[in-house]
């Protein structure tokens, strides 16, 4: 079975902190991404990755940064946290081709 | 712009009622429409469809797409309470990340 592990479930951190949150897959896949899901709005792309040390910008990377030092993990960094990145995040994990498999989320509020 | 539109964006069914979600697409490379169930946390695969006209089925589940007008519809038969979720379609654009619709809310009631 696949399994995509996020670092929190939960996460309360103050406006203008570093927020770090981590994503592990154990299938090998090339795909990583991370997206927040905010009602209304559906799943929005942060960033994605397609191997080690590559990185894309999604639709909405403003704030945001990631990191991929190996392959089974991507980290998604919220330089300075604000109240607006109040949100569901979920990372996702892929091959080439196939369908997505999703963690199961993380949901930070900034206060 | 890629883009992914669903409709119903919510929908109250009772349980025994048959439900069609709807999903279209706009993509400038389309490789595969996806199905996704949502309940509480992470939403997990239903379906992948590649190919017009093909008919996925899982147990009171399916769906169909047409490429030729860009659009899939997820079928669900004799509805159950733990059919309740929120469903999301993707489309996989060959730029190695999915776009995501809006969602479908369904609820089911008893």
């Amino acid at each position: 079975d696949v399994k995509v592990t996020q670092s929190s479930r939960y996460l309360v951190k103050r406006t203008g902190e570093k927020v770090f949150l981590e994503c592990v897959q154990d299938m090998d896949h090339e795909n990583m991404f991370w997206y927040r899901q905010d009602p209304g709005l559906g799943l929005r792309l942060i960033y994605f990755s397609y191997d080690v040390k590559m990185k894309e910008k999604g639709d909405i990377p403003e704030g945001y940064s990631v990191s991929r030092e190996k392959k089974e993990r991507f980290s998604l960094i919220l330089e300075s946290a604000s109240t607006n990145q109040t949100s569901m995040y979920l990372c996702a994990s892929s091959s080439q081709g196939a369908e997505a498999f999703f963690g199961q989320g993380t949901r930070l509020t900034v206060v | 712009e890629d883009k992914v539109v669903q409709s119903p964006l919510s929908l109250v069914v009772h349980e025994g009622d048959t439900v069609t979600l709807n999903c279209s697409y706009e993509v400038t490379n389309f490789r595969s429409l996806l199905w996704y169930k949502q309940e509480k946390k992470a939403p997990t695969f239903l379906f992948m469809l590649t190919s017009s006209g093909i008919e996925k089925k899982s147990g009171r589940l399916s769906s169909i797409l047409d490429k030729k007008e860009l659009f899939s519809i997820l079928n669900i038969t004799a509805t159950q309470t733990g059919d309740s979720a929120v469903y999301l379609c993707a489309v996989d654009n060959y730029g190695q990340n999915f776009v995501f619709g809006p969602g479908t809310r369904l609820s089911v009631l008893p």
